[in-house]
């Protein structure tokens, strides 16, 4: 059974600081995918990344793929209010099935 | 480009009641996928439809069904619904080129 962990599930900072989340997982994915979910409504694609080591830069978010493509990771830099969410990361499988593999999930507070 | 369509946002039912959630995808999308989420065990994986049959199945019980027309729209059905079914029920459309976009669900509540 494939897993993400994701961590940390909970994160409270102030405008101006940077973070860092992180997904794990035992498994290889064949890419990994973050997104962005506010309450009361579907999840909203951020990047996708496929290539082991990829880097991808999202204006002030970077996302980062692990050599072996089984983590990947978020840092924001200088996280602004309109950063609050939750933030969620998945990983799809070798077939193209539809499935993707969620992580449990990283709700941010940006305080002003 | 329209985005992903689910009615209805929000829906209450009896324990024991069926209900049938729907989703129009994207157009030109072929496949739709169906998750479940709850705050304790966050987004699950239902079942995945492409071009009309089920391409893949997540570990839920019979009760969960799906079907999806030839037009791409998906439907799923939760039969003799338990408390424990309460959640938001989010459907993404997929293609090769656009990757996945969700709807913004439908919140389940069972009484």
């Amino acid at each position: 059974t494939q897993l993400l962990e994701q961590s940390p599930q909970f994160l409270s900072i102030q405008e101006g600081e940077n973070l860092t989340v992180y997904c794990n997982s035992s498994s290889v994915f064949s890419s990994l995918q973050w997104y962005r979910q506010e309450p009361g409504e579907g999840p909203v694609l951020l990047v996708t990344v496929v290539t082991g080591g990829e880097v991808k830069k999202l204006k002030r978010l970077t996302f980062q793929f692990g050599d072996a493509r089984k983590d990947s990771s978020l840092h924001i830099t200088a996280a602004q209010p309109g950063d609050t969410g939750l933030y969620l990361c998945a990983g799809a499988g070798s077939s193209n099935t539809g499935k993707l593999i969620f992580g449990q999930g990283t709700t941010l507070q940006v305080k002003p | 480009k329209a985005g992903v369509t689910q009615t209805p946002r929000y829906l209450i039912k009896t324990r024991g009641q069926q209900v049938t959630l729907s989703c129009s995808p994207i157009s030109g999308h072929r496949s739709v996928s169906w998750y479940q989420q709850t705050p304790g065990q966050g987004l699950q994986f239902l079942f995945e439809y492409f071009s009309e049959t089920q391409r893949n199945k997540g570990n839920f019980p019979g009760r969960f069904s799906g079907r999806q027309f030839s037009n791409s729209r998906s439907e799923m059905n939760v039969s003799t619904l338990e408390l424990g079914d309460s959640a938001l029920y989010l459907c993404a459309s997929s293609s090769v080129f656009d990757g996945y976009t969700f709807g913004s669900g439908t919140r389940l509540t069972v009484v």
